[in-house]
This record gives structure tokens, sequence and C-alpha cells, in this order.
């Protein structure tokens, strides 16, 4: 049982390069979530997606962006990293709009130099 | 502005109770969530309220009172493996989640 996923779980940027965080869910849920976990901090929402096709900004989307081209696909870029973009990155994903338990990935841990 | 508030840390004792608290202050209410998250790990969704009351899941309950804004997530004889953070989380008028900070329980033997 796979849930979600996210690729890489790791990665080391230099300041101005690109990269791209894929998640990836096998229960066809609707609704996707990318969110970043800082130390001291709640999570916070980047960018989340209802649906195929759809994508919509969240608390902190500056430098990022997202893409729902797939139902169980759910992309996070960042097209100029920052320093201040070091974080663990989690997907989530659940069924629909009314159910509240989110599936979490395994987090992406970025380091940007 | 949105606020959840919990404790950053807590400390017990293997087999005693604990109990952790999540005040909040947010622009509507559709529901409380509380996650557990090991160290290096991804959150686990534990309970869920939305009406006051106590709701019982084995060794764990949670607690609302909506009219405090005041949760409780209770933990009964506690075992190392409960070592984790715990996360409140409140979903608002938007259905939108606003996450604490967490807290972090640390069990002694």
């Amino acid at each position: 049982n796979a849930g979600v996923t996210q690729t890489p779980k790791f990665r080391v940027l230099k300041t101005g390069q690109s990269m791209t965080l894929l998640c990836a869910q096998d229960m066809n849920h609707e609704y996707m979530y990318w969110y970043r976990q800082d130390p001291g901090m709640g999570l916070r929402l980047i960018h989340y997606s209802v649906g195929e096709g759809t994508t919509a900004k969240g608390e902190v989307p500056d430098g990022y962006n997202v893409s729902r081209l797939k139902k169980q696909n759910f992309l996070l870029g960042l097209e100029s990293a920052a320093p201040s973009q070091t974080s663990v990155y989690f997907c989530a994903s659940k069924t629909g709009a009314d159910t509240g338990e989110l599936f979490f990935g395994e987090g992406s841990r970025l380091t940007v130099l | 502005g949105q606020n959840i508030d919990q404790p950053t840390e807590m400390t017990a004792t293997e087999g005693a109770i604990v109990q952790i608290n999540c005040t909040y202050q947010t622009s509507g209410f559709n529901g409380l969530f509380w996650y557990q998250q090991h160290a290096g790990e991804a959150p686990t969704f534990l309970s869920y309220n939305v009406l006051d009351g106590l709701e019982e899941k084995g060794r764990f309950s949670s607690f609302l009172s909506r009219s405090k804004g005041y949760s409780y997530l209770l933990l009964k004889e506690l075992q190392m493996k409960d070592s984790a953070s715990y996360l409140c989380a409140v979903r608002d008028s938007n259905y939108q989640l606003i996450w604490g900070a967490g807290t972090k329980l640390i069990i002694k033997p």
C-alpha cells in the first residue's frame, strides 16, 4: 500500500537553481496539498488542488508553482531557489471537501545554500 | 488573525497520563484535529472533534469546547513509543486547516 509518495526525499540546491518535487497518491483522492514545515512553526499551506487541472494558492505561495495534470500527481516547483525555502515539504491528500483526515507523504527535506 | 496555541514541550513518565492543551482563535470553525508526528516522519491522524465533548479512541481521548475555543488530547498509560510531537489543527470557515506549532512530548522511563 503506497499511499502518498514524495520524491526526492532529500535535495541540496544552490541559490537560484530550480527543482520540482513530485507527489503521487494511489488512493483516488480529489484534494491534494503542499505544506512546508519549519522549526517552531505550524504546517503552512503553499498550494492546493481540489481536482485534476485545478490549483489554488495557500498561505505562503510566493516562489512556488504547482501543477495537477493528472489526478494522482501534484507537482511543486521552485523556479529560483532561495535560502528561505530551506524546509521540510509535505504533500498530503484527502478524499473530498467534507472529509477531514489528511494522508501525508514522508516528506522532502530541501536545503538551499 | 488566526491563532492556534499549544505548549512547546511536555515531559511525562511511562505509564502515566498526560493532557496536551490547545486553544484557538480562528475565522469560523469546522472541526478540530489532532495529529501525531514522530521525529523525521509524516504526521498521522489521531482524532477529530466537531461537537463539544469527549471522543475516546483506545488510550487516546480528545475533548472540545467550542465556546471556550479549547481542546485537549489526553493520553493514558503512556508508552515510550508515544514520544512524538502532537499537532492541533482547526478547520476554518473556508475549510482550510490552521495548524499549531505542535507539542513535543517526551516520555521518561
